[in-house]
Parts: C-alpha cells; sequence; structure tokens
C-alpha cells in the first residue's frame, strides 16, 4: 500500500539535543512537507520541498532544518535552538492531490 | 492574510442526531477548500475537496457543502465511529508552483451511543 512512514511514533530528548524525525514516502510525490500541530492551534507548515535538493521555509522554520537528498525523504531535525520542541510533527506529500499525511512523531523534551 | 475559522470548537451529540460544523474562511484566490478527519494521535486522512461555491460532495453520513465564505460539514444520524476532530483547510492561488495551505483549528466531535 502507497503511504507516508513516521518513525519513531513517539521520542523523547533532553533539552539541548538535537534530533531526528523520519519521513519516508512511497506515492512518488514531488512535494513533502512538515507541519507541527499543537493543542488548540491549525497545523504550522515548517518546511516544505516541491522537489529533490531543493527545499523552502515555512512559516515557523526556526530552530529547525531539513534535507531532500532522495524524492522518497524529508527528515527533520529539531534543533537545540527552538525554544518549544515539545509538539507533535506531521508529514505529508503532495502530487496531483490534496496533501497526504503520515501519522505522525510525538516528539517531548524535558 | 489568509483565515480559517472553525465552529464549534467542540460538540457532543447523541447517536442519531445530526448537526453541522462549520468552516469560515478569508483568503485570496481560494483554489480549494479540504476537509479531514483526525483521530487521536493519527494523521488528518482526506475527506472532501471543494473548488468553487454550491458545489457539494457526499461520502457516508457526511455531507460538505461550499458558499463564497464558508462551508459546511453536515453530518447525518452520526454513530460513535464518527467521533474524531474535523479539520478544515484552504488552499489560496501563488506563484512559484507553492500554493499555500492554511489549516483551521478543528472541530472535535464527540457521538455518544
Amino acid at each position: 500500500d502507497g503511504g507516508i512512514t513516521q518513525s519513531p511514533k513517539y521520542l523523547f530528548r533532553k533539552e539541548g539535543q538535537n534530533v531526528t524525525l523520519s519521513c519516508e514516502q512511497n506515492l512518488n510525490h514531488d512535494a513533502m512537507y512538515w507541519y507541527r500541530q499543537d493543542p488548540g492551534q491549525g497545523l504550522r507548515l515548517i518546511y516544505y520541498s516541491q522537489i529533490v535538493n531543493d527545499f523552502q521555509k515555512g512559516d515557523i522554520a526556526e530552530g529547525y532544518s531539513v534535507s531532500r537528498e532522495k524524492k522518497e525523504s524529508f527528515p527533520l531535525t529539531v534543533t537545540s535552538a527552538q525554544k518549544n520542541p515539545t509538539a507533535f510533527y506531521l508529514c505529508a506529500s503532495k502530487g496531483n492531490s490534496p496533501l497526504h499525511f503520515g501519522n505522525g512523531t510525538r516528539l517531548t523534551v524535558t | 492574510e489568509d483565515q480559517v475559522t472553525q465552529s464549534p470548537e467542540a460538540l457532543r451529540l447523541q447517536e442519531g442526531e445530526s448537526s453541522s460544523l462549520n468552516c469560515s474562511y478569508t483568503v485570496s484566490g481560494l483554489r480549494g477548500l479540504f476537509w479531514y478527519r483526525q483521530d487521536p494521535g493519527k494523521g488528518p486522512e482526506f475527506l472532501f475537496t471543494l473548488y468553487s461555491a454550491g458545489e457539494e460532495k457526499e461520502k457516508e453520513r457526511l455531507k460538505a457543502t461550499l458558499t463564497k465564505k464558508e462551508s459546511f460539514l453536515h453530518i447525518t444520524a452520526p454513530k460513535p465511529e464518527d467521533s474524531a476532530t474535523y479539520l478544515c483547510a484552504v488552499q489560496a492561488g501563488g506563484s512559484g508552483g507553492y500554493q499555500k495551505v492554511t489549516f483551521g483549528t478543528g472541530t472535535k466531535l464527540q457521538v455518544i451511543p
């Protein structure tokens, strides 16, 4: 079945550590996205990539970094510079269709 | 700036009690309005896309409608398995191949047996 796989489902880190969230898709979609979801707020765009080796900042990119070396993969690194990293992170991809989402990674930083 | 406002924030229904969720929007150049369903701890699952005022889409007990300023998600005779958060999103026209999608905060629906 085609879809988006995010791993791990839960991630715990100490403050000051960088952490990388994985996102892999087998939908053959060119565009991929990272969103952050917090209680009481709509999904907010962190980064997006419309093609391999190219990506753009979204609305809340500070403290995050990404890479897009392969069409299938779009990992997100949450750096120690991100002031409030605890959140639910969603990866999405898009072809000639609406956004298709993975099942998220819940990151807790203490 | 594009905005999406969903109401109510939460809705509790008895099984079989029909109701509607509202999504009001302001966007420059609507390219599409989307409804998603999100279960706890999961990613949003696509339900409908609406493109122009007057358009309607149906799926099982759900029916989505669109006007120039708002969209409604009508739920007819809901069942407990319809309990979820329903998200509305709008896609605006844009240049450079990227068309921004703005999400509302969702309506959390609980259907009681």
